[in-house]
């Protein structure tokens, strides 16, 4: 069965660094979402991408993030000099249509210390 | 904008209780209503979808009915299970104006006792 899969699985890293958080959304999905989870709260909305460029962003989604889809498959979120408050579990989604359900990966667990 | 509001819970139930959680929601247009499931360490999983009013989506014993007319899409289990111990979220997509993401409630967290 296709599957939204996400590397790294955990990712730890200093305050003030870059990090790249990776996706490979299933191969027919046209639309790509980030989402993130603090500590098992409430799933927030980051940014959705359509047609190689951002569809929709949420307020959090300021100028320390980007999104790319630098190749046919993979979809990466990278967070310029990370603060303590982005820890969370950020989820990488796809859909075949903006109306349909999104397919969720597993998750990449970041912790910034 | 669109809003989703859920039970928040944490809700305790015995094994074999009957389940159910409330979702309303506020939304613009025609939404899609959804209840995605997340399981103690793992990723979000979709449990079931409605698309249309009066539609009820059903998966695993679960069951919710899309209501237009009271903003509701409640979900409901005759008879829970201790596998079913896990987060729920209710959720919505709405294709009415340029809402491209899914919008969810809190989330309600079950534990279902032996």
């Amino acid at each position: 069965e296709p599957e939204v899969t996400q590397t790294p699985s955990h990712q730890v890293t200093q305050m003030g660094q870059e990090v790249i958080l990776r996706c490979v959304p299933i191969s027919n999905h046209l639309y790509f979402y980030w989402y993130r989870q603090i500590l098992g709260q409430k799933v927030e909305f980051l940014v959705s991408f359509y047609n190689n460029e951002i569809s929709e962003k949420s307020e959090i989604f300021d100028d320390q993030f980007s999104v790319e889809r630098p190749d046919g498959s993979n979809f990466t979120l990278k967070i310029r000099s990370t603060k303590l408050e982005d820890s969370a579990m950020y989820f990488c989604a796809s859909s075949v249509d903006v109306n349909t359900e999104a397919f969720f990966g597993q998750g990449t667990r970041l912790t910034v210390v | 904008g669109d809003s989703v509001t859920q039970m928040e819970g944490p809700v305790t139930l015995s094994e074999e209780a009957f389940l159910t959680i409330n979702c309303t929601y506020t939304a613009t247009g025609y939404p899609s209503l959804f209840w995605y499931v997340q399981y103690p360490g793992e990723g979000l999983q979709l449990l079931l979808k409605a698309t249309k009013a009066d539609d009820k989506g059903s998966n695993k014993g679960f069951e919710a009915t899309y209501r237009k007319e009271t903003t509701s899409f409640h979900l409901e289990k005759g008879s829970v299970q201790v596998s079913d111990s896990a987060v729920y979220f209710c959720a919505l997509t709405n294709s009415g104006g340029s809402n491209y993401k899914l919008t969810f409630g809190k989330g309600t967290l079950l534990t279902v006792n032996p």
